[in-house]
């Protein structure tokens, strides 16, 4: 059973819209929360994230909302770049002196010029 | 800083043969992590350590083993290749700090069984 979904398989956006990538999850222990995206032969990096005592964190362009209520979480870009087009995981994670993080299957975003 | 590396980059196996995937990292992480990523599956956790000398199962954990003998490197190793375990691997390292989780990823490594 798939912990973490990301429905969309793919999103294709223009330039200078914006792009937002959806996650749901059904483990209501997770509480904290990733975003990480991955070019073609390239590991994943670590985009942002957000603490499920908040709703809302931000950084530049990145914007992760949460909703508890309805175990959502959704990452929107503005305005989307060409140079964002890769793909975007969405994980999560159970609270403790370490961690192991779940992952969703990802979604490609396509930014056309 | 490289950060983190693997060793190799790309490997073919045949089905039966051995190998052993190398992970370093050079930020004095305490966490190290393998996953798995095949196609529309997402990154599946293989095994995990949370320090030198120890190591735990994650979801995937069926073909491999690890070991953490110095806090900088982890080894996943297959003693026996089955083409299902074609996927490219990832490992990461991480290190509690406050509130954040964030993993730090490797380059992969592309393995093909035949």
């Amino acid at each position: 059973d798939q912990q973490v979904k990301q429905n969309s398989p793919s999103l294709s956006v223009q330039e200078g819209r914006i792009s937002i990538l959806n996650c749901d999850y059904t483990n209501s222990m997770f509480d904290y929360f990733l975003w990480y995206k991955k070019y073609p032969a390239e590991g994943p990096t670590f985009l942002i994230s957000i603490s499920s005592i908040k709703d809302k964190n931000e950084d530049g362009r990145f914007t992760v909302f949460l909703n508890k209520s309805a175990k959502h979480l959704s990452l929107h870009i503005v305005p989307s770049q060409p140079g964002d087009s890769a793909v975007y995981f969405c994980a999560a994670s159970v609270g403790s002196g370490y961690s192991t993080l779940t992952f969703g299957k990802g979604t490609m975003l396509l930014v056309s010029p | 800083n490289a950060g983190v590396t693997q060793t190799p980059k790309f490997r073919v196996l045949k089905t039966g043969q051995s190998m052993t995937l190398l992970c370093a990292q050079d930020m004095n992480h305490e966490y190290m992590y393998w996953y798995r990523q095949d196609p529309g599956m997402g990154l599946r956790l293989i095994h995990y350590s949370v320090g030198e000398g120890t190591t735990a199962k994650g979801e995937v954990p069926d073909g491999y083993n690890v070991s953490r003998l110095k806090k900088q490197n982890f080894l996943l190793g297959l003693e026996s290749a089955a083409p299902s375990q074609t996927s490219v691997y990832f490992c990461a390292s991480s290190h509690p700090a406050g509130d954040s989780y964030e993993q730090f990823f490797g380059p992969g490594t592309r393995l093909t069984v035949l």
